[in-house]
């Protein structure tokens, strides 16, 4: 089936530690996303891609960077800078054919401090 | 500067009533896109609806409704005869003309339906 993997689904980060969210797609999406949820509020755009060996900052891009070697992948590394790590991490992916195409997301990754 | 509003928080109805989500967006975009997403409690994103803004008919599907209205900058949602599964959180969503990969997202309402 394809679809968007995203891993691990819980991840605990210690003070001071880097830590690597994965992003897997087989649906041939050129485009790539990464958003942050916090408790009541909307989904904030922190890094997109849309092509590879390309990305743009999002709205909330600071304490994070990503990567894009491959079509199908796209990590997102939170850093010891990002002091508020604590969230719901959502992946998405969309194609470019034409524009404003539908979004589609992975299951997320939830970080917390330990 | 482009937004959404979702102005309800939470809703709880009981099984088999009628609901409806409201959205209010701000654009100054003429060409734009509104999207509706479902999150249930397994957590990711259920692609539900696009609209693009030269298109104000209302749409069906199943027990799912939308009525764009330009006039009032709304896109609301209504769901017949709510069933349990569809106890989730829904996202309203816009997208402009300037950047379009850009999903501009409402902070959400969460809808609970008891049997």
């Amino acid at each position: 089936d394809g679809g968007i993997t995203q891993s691990p689904k819980y991840l605990f980060r210690k003070e001071g530690q880097n830590v690597t969210l994965s992003c897997e797609q087989n649906l041939n999406h050129d485009a790539m996303y990464w958003y942050r949820q916090d408790p009541g509020q909307g989904l904030r755009l922190i890094y997109y891609s849309q092509i590879v060996n390309d990305f743009q900052k999002g709205d909330i891009a600071e304490g994070y960077s990503v990567s894009r070697e491959k079509k199908e992948s796209f990590p997102l590394t939170v850093t010891s800078a990002q002091k508020n790590p604590t969230a719901f991490y959502l992946c998405a992916s969309s194609r470019r054919e034409s524009l404003n195409q539908p979004q589609h997301f992975g299951d997320g990754t939830r970080l917390s401090i330990l | 500067a482009q937004k959404v509003t979702q102005a309800q928080t939470e809703i709880s109805v009981v099984e088999k009533e009628d609901v409806t989500l409201d959205c209010v967006y701000e654009t100054r975009d003429t060409t734009y896109y509104l999207f509706w997403y479902k999150q249930p409690p397994s957590g990711e994103l259920v692609f539900l609806i696009r609209r693009n803004s030269f298109d104000e008919q209302n749409e069906i599907s199943g027990r799912y409704s939308w009525n764009f209205q330009k006039s009032t900058s709304s896109f609301n949602f209504t769901i017949t005869a709510s069933q349990v599964v569809d106890s989730a959180v829904y996202f309203c969503a816009l997208s402009g003309s300037y950047n379009t990969d850009k999903l501009i997202f409402g902070t959400g309402t969460r809808l609970q339906v008891f049997p």
